[in-house]
């Protein structure tokens, strides 16, 4: 079975800055996909970044970046020149696309605060 | 950007009530899911509908839940006899096809058994 780890519950970064959220995952595939979602205050779901296993180069949108180590099952998001509608609940998660009817399975999540 | 849609946005029942979320996929999706979120907790897998009939499902989806595409264009969620653990967001989501490239979450409905 998969596993997903988030293991900072609580993040706060000053606008402008950069933060870094962490996410370590546990599997036996070789293929798989890693998202961020973000979760604002209104309880939406919104795709933030999606990184496929088998690509080497790190995925990038905008000012969300990550940093994808296959060998160390780990899976971090940085979100450069943070703003104010940052501020969101950010989940990792893990699909095996072609097992488990592509389920997803989601880490516990790091809330994440940008001050002004 | 094809929305999926679901309605309510919050729906309130009392214990033992019978309750259906809806849900309208994106049109071309093929694959839909829900999804649940108590309060403050992760998102846990509920069930997953492929070509009308239930690809797998999570040990909360008991006799309790059940799924159903009525129509081609809506996706339900009923849950029988409501029980007061059974308060959450509940989440609708589809993909189009087997390569992934993420799901298009709903905006969610929040349920309160009172």
């Amino acid at each position: 079975a998969q596993t997903v780890t988030q293991s900072q519950p609580e993040m706060s970064v000053q606008e402008a800055e950069t933060v870094t959220l962490s996410c370590t995952y546990d599997t036996s595939e070789n293929n798989y996909y890693l998202f961020w979602y973000k979760q604002p205050p209104s309880r939406q779901m919104i795709l933030v970044i999606r990184q496929e296993a088998y690509k080497q180069q790190n995925a990038t949108e905008n000012r969300f970046s990550v940093n994808f180590q296959k060998a160390a099952k780990s899976f971090s998001l940085k979100i450069s020149d943070s703003q104010l509608g940052d501020t969101a609940m950010y989940f990792c998660a893990f699909v095996v696309p072609w097992t488990n009817a592509g389920k997803s399975t989601f880490g516990d999540g790091t809330t994440l605060t940008v001050k002004p | 950007e094809p929305e999926v849609t679901q309605t309510p946005s919050h729906q309130v029942t009392q214990m033992g009530q019978e309750v259906i979320l809806r849900c309208v996929p994106i049109s071309n999706h093929l694959y839909f899911y829900w999804y649940r979120q108590i309060l403050g907790q992760k998102v846990e897998f509920l069930v997953s509908f492929y070509n009308n009939e239930i690809s797998e499902k999570s040990e909360i989806f008991d006799d309790q839940f059940s799924v159903e595409r009525p129509d081609g264009s809506n996706f339900t969620l009923k849950i029988r006899s409501t029980k007061l653990e059974d308060s959450a967001m509940y989440f609708c989501a589809s993909k189009s096809d087997s390569v992934v490239y993420g799901y298009t979450f709903g905006s969610g409905t929040r349920l309160t058994v009172v």
